[in-house]
């Protein structure tokens, strides 16, 4: 089945420091992948709709000056999370659907980055 | 702007019994509903996927229904499992990527 992966899957960093996170789609071609962003014990919200050769769409609240997407290629986008602070502490799981149809495919995950800034 | 409801927020059940999930949407206007398993720390496992024409499906001891026009859906395990344990996630699609509701975390005692 198709699959997804996502680099890193933990990361551990400073104050201040950028941190860039991958997600492939493996077996498929993704015009669209989503990054998503859970805190403890709530709920995936959608940050972002990654669009192949265009720019994001991010959502109401997310500032895309900190969260920089870059979708070059069928199978590859990337969030990086800049200057990253505290807050920015969180778990980022990215999904990517196999083209065919909005109501006919359904979304593939990978396995998520925690991200955790000191 | 729709929003997803998923009771109990947490349950807990002995092994064996058979049980129900519950998940609720704001907006019926959906092209799919999903299912998906979470375990603690990792990403999501889809379970199974409704279209909006379609009332069920089934996948082993996994059932879910919906009913779009009540804006409701039910997953139901049967046997549970100490394995089943995990957090249970419902999410819709429309004309806005999927939106999830917060879970029902399950454990299974054996």
């Amino acid at each position: 089945g198709a699959v997804v992966s996502q680099h890193p899957s933990w990361v551990i960093c400073k104050s201040g420091t950028s941190v860039k996170i991958e997600c492939r789609s493996l077996d498929f071609q993704a015009t669209t992948m989503f990054w998503y962003r859970q805190f403890p014990k709530q709920s995936l919200m959608l940050m972002a709709t990654s669009n192949e050769g265009s720019k994001a769409t991010y959502e109401q609240g997310v500032e895309k000056d900190k969260f920089l997407i870059n979708h070059a290629s069928l199978t590859l986008s990337t969030l990086t999370v800049t200057s990253a602070h505290p807050e920015d502490s969180s778990f980022y799981i990215c999904s990517a659907r196999n083209p065919g149809g909005l109501g006919n495919q359904p979304q593939h995950f990978g396995d998520g980055t925690r991200l955790s800034i000191l | 702007k729709q929003e997803v409801t998923q009771i109990p927020a947490a349950l807990s059940v002995p092994e064996g019994e058979n049980l129900v999930l519950n998940c609720s949407f704001t907006d019926s206007a959906i092209y799919n509903l999903q299912w998906f398993r979470q375990d603690p720390g990792k990403g999501l496992t889809s379970l199974l996927l409704i279209q909006s024409s379609q009332r069920e499906q089934t996948s082993g001891r996994l059932n879910a229904s919906l009913d779009k026009s009540s804006g409701r859906s039910t997953l139901y395990i049967a046997a549970s499992q100490p394995g089943d344990s995990a957090t249970y996630l419902c999410a819709v699609e429309g004309n806005t990527p999927l939106v999830f509701g917060k879970g029902t975390r399950l454990s299974v005692i054996a």
